[in-house]
């Protein structure tokens, strides 16, 4: 088995900081994924990488930036934290042609002061 | 566009009943359907996923799901819900084999009486 784990799980900043999660997985996964979750909305792609430096935009890419360091890790930063995307951030990895079987983080939450 | 619709934001059943989740989507072919479950301060875990075939498929922990392309739908069943099944269960789809664009659902979340 393997694990996800991302960094730091409450991640507290003031309006207009940049702030940056990060995400290790050692499954050997070649993509990896950040989705963002709010209340109510279900989740939304941000980035994915399919392997190490690619970097691929979801339908909610515009504010962050992403990087794909090494194989087992993915980053996401929040440019400019602003109040109304406090939310919950997930990180995902799957192995190529394995049908779309992602394997999540537990989550990272955002709050911005 | 494609899109995937939980129209029950929360649903209440009996420990013992029975269960259903619906899950509509909207895409033109045949998709790549699957139901996740996201228990209590952790990440999502695969329930079952649907490719091709028969329509019935098995998850884990009893839990089926049934695709019919007339109705496009991919409804969430089981037979007889514990207390364990709380949780908050998405629906979600995805055009493509091998990449993980999923587009899920807005969630529905699951609450069991004693």
């Amino acid at each position: 088995g393997g694990i996800i784990t991302q960094t730091p799980k409450f991640l507290i900043g003031q309006e207009g900081q940049k702030l940056t999660l990060k995400c290790q997985q050692n499954f050997n996964h070649d993509t990896m994924y950040w989705y963002r979750q709010d209340s109510g909305k279900g989740l939304r792609l941000i980035y994915y990488s399919i392997t190490e430096n690619d970097l691929q935009k979801g339908d909610l890419s515009e504010g962050y930036d992403a990087s794909r360091e090494k194989k087992s890790s993915f980053s996401l930063t929040v440019t400019s934290a602003q109040k109304n995307e406090m939310a919950v951030f997930l990180c995902a990895s799957s192995m190529f042609n394995s049908g779309n079987t992602l394997y999540f983080g537990e989550g990272s939450r955002l709050i911005v002061v | 566009a494609q899109s995937v619709t939980q129209p029950d934001a929360r649903v209440t059943v009996s420990e013992g009943a029975s269960l259903q989740l619906r899950c509509k989507y909207s895409y033109s072919a045949t998709p790549y359907l699957f139901w996740y479950v996201q228990y209590p301060r952790q990440g999502l875990q695969l329930l079952l996923k649907y490719y091709s075939g028969d329509p019935v498929v098995q998850g884990v922990n009893s839990f089926e799901a049934e695709f019919s392309k007339s109705n496009s739908s991919f409804h969430l069943q089981k037979a007889s819900v514990h207390w364990s099944d709380s949780a908050v269960y998405f629906c979600a789809l995805s055009m493509f084999y091998n990449q993980g664009k999923l587009i899920f659902g807005q969630g529905t979340k699951l609450s069991i009486k004693p």
